[in-house]
């Protein structure tokens, strides 16, 4: 069974901090993996979708990283701002025919960014 | 392209009622996802349905149904509902046929409280 754990839970910076955000999940086969944010009470967001294939994946100031072998990927979030305040969320989408459709995901991190 | 959108965006319901949420996938997206977020348990999968078959359950009891239509717009239907049912209910769609990325995109979720 697929488990994703994500660290720190909540994290809190002043404006302008580099940050890194954890993710690490149990079983290596994974088909891809996707970085989320939700603001309160709405919906997810994608950010960044990284195949297993590939290393990382870059959006403006986003950078993520995916070390399948070590079940592990890591956020990182370049000169924050305030608007960088949300939950972040880390889901995996796992290879093979019983996975169909289903994201499994982390408990979330919650950042808030200071002015 | 329209995003993901769902329908209604809030409900009350009391004990013992049912409720149907809709969810309208972005246009040509065959693969229609639904998840249940609560503040205990996190997100997790309920169903998916592609092609108006369901491919993929969740650990969820039988009270949660959903359905599939020909034009891809999905609804899930939740039948004698429990205080535990209050939720954030986000369905996601995904264009499988257009590559193997098998990204998700959210809807803006329904607010289910059962009071």
């Amino acid at each position: 069974k697929q488990e994703v754990t994500q660290i720190p839970a909540a994290l809190s910076v002043p404006e302008g901090e580099n940050l890194v955000l954890n993710c690490s999940f149990t079983d290596s086969a994974i088909y891809n993996l996707q970085w989320f944010r939700q603001d309160p009470g709405k919906g997810l967001t994608s950010l960044l979708l990284i195949q297993s294939s590939q290393r990382e994946q870059t959006s403006g100031r986003l950078n993520a990283s995916l070390d399948k072998s070590s079940g592990r990927s890591t956020l990182y979030i370049a000169a924050s701002q305030p608007g960088d305040s949300a939950t972040y969320l880390c889901a995996v989408f796992n290879a093979g025919g019983t996975s169909y459709g289903k994201l499994t995901f982390g408990q979330g991190t919650i950042l808030t960014v200071h002015p | 392209k329209a995003g993901v959108t769902q329908t209604p965006r809030y409900l009350i319901k009391t004990r013992g009622q049912q409720v149907t949420l809709s969810c309208s996938p972005i246009s040509g997206h065959r693969s229609v996802s639904w998840y249940q977020q609560t503040p205990g348990q996190g997100l997790q999968f309920l169903f998916e349905y592609f092609s108006e078959t369901q491919r993929n359950k969740g650990n969820f009891p039988g009270r949660f149904s959903g359905r599939q239509f020909s034009n891809s717009r999905s609804e899930m239907n939740v039948s004698t509902l429990e205080l535990g049912d209050s939720a954030l209910y986000l369905c996601a769609s995904s264009d499988i046929a257009g590559g193997p990325s098998y990204e998700q995109y959210f809807g803006p979720g329904t607010r289910l409280t059962v009071t």
